[in-house]
């Protein structure tokens, strides 16, 4: 039920670019980016909504597919600072029918100077 | 002034002890999450409550309850401490239906020797 990312991890050189991805074999209901760096806890970054939707502040951007069944997140020139544990979440339906945010594996970012 | 917020941040304890986790938001949310993370970084969900009723309960052992005195609060309380219990727990809260973003707390890390 929970989505899928890709790669599980990822080490770059500062200035480098990055893709992660996170797919789903159903269509999703929406779909949230966290970053939590080592010992912290989860940092929101964007939530997508829309097939087609495309966000992002910074150089940090993400899209989420027509099928809203994938979406990617998009680290443009990476810094130092954007190291850490990305997760993308999902809103499914809980057995009980309420909506439950459930995230993927997640995808540890190292980038070295 | 924190959004949510756990105490303890670390719990060193001994199997078969009883202990329990606080977690209090103050974003006038009525949704309130509990999540485990566990070594490989997976974030799985515990329980949701919405206005102080348990709305989601995954499969989790009956030696965890939680508890929700008011809608600003959601402890956790658990019995009988195993090895298999040390992971870090996160507290979080959100407004539901509105696909709005997660608050997490910073974390309890629970280790159990």
């Amino acid at each position: 039920q929970q989505p899928v990312q890709s790669p599980q991890a990822v080490i770059l050189r500062e200035g480098e670019d990055a893709v992660i991805n996170c797919s789903s074999s159903k269509a999703l209901y929406s779909v949230h980016w966290y970053r939590q760096k080592h010992g912290e806890a989860p940092i929101f970054l964007m939530i997508l909504l829309k097939g087609g939707e495309q966000k992002g502040h910074d150089k940090i951007s993400a899209s989420f597919n027509e099928k809203k069944q994938q979406s990617s997140l998009y680290l443009t020139a990476s810094q130092l600072s954007y190291s850490g544990t990305y997760f993308c979440g999902t809103e499914i339906s809980s057995i009980q029918g309420a909506q439950k945010l459930v995230f993927g594996q997640g995808t540890r970012l190292t980038i070295n100077p | 002034d924190t959004a949510v917020s756990q105490t303890p941040k670390y719990l060193v304890t001994q199997m078969g002890n009883d202990k329990s986790i606080k977690c209090e938001q103050n974003l006038g949310h009525d949704t309130m999450y509990w999540y485990k993370q566990d070594s490989k970084k997976f974030l799985k969900i515990m329980f949701s409550y919405n206005n102080k009723e348990l709305i989601i309960n995954e499969t989790v052992p009956n030696r965890f309850s939680p508890k929700s005195p008011d809608k600003a609060h959601l402890n956790l309380h658990i019995n009988s401490l195993e090895l298999g219990d040390s992971a870090v727990y996160f507290c979080a809260s959100s407004q539901p239906g509105r696909s709005t973003e997660a608050f997490f707390g910073q974390g309890t890390r629970l280790t159990v020797v």
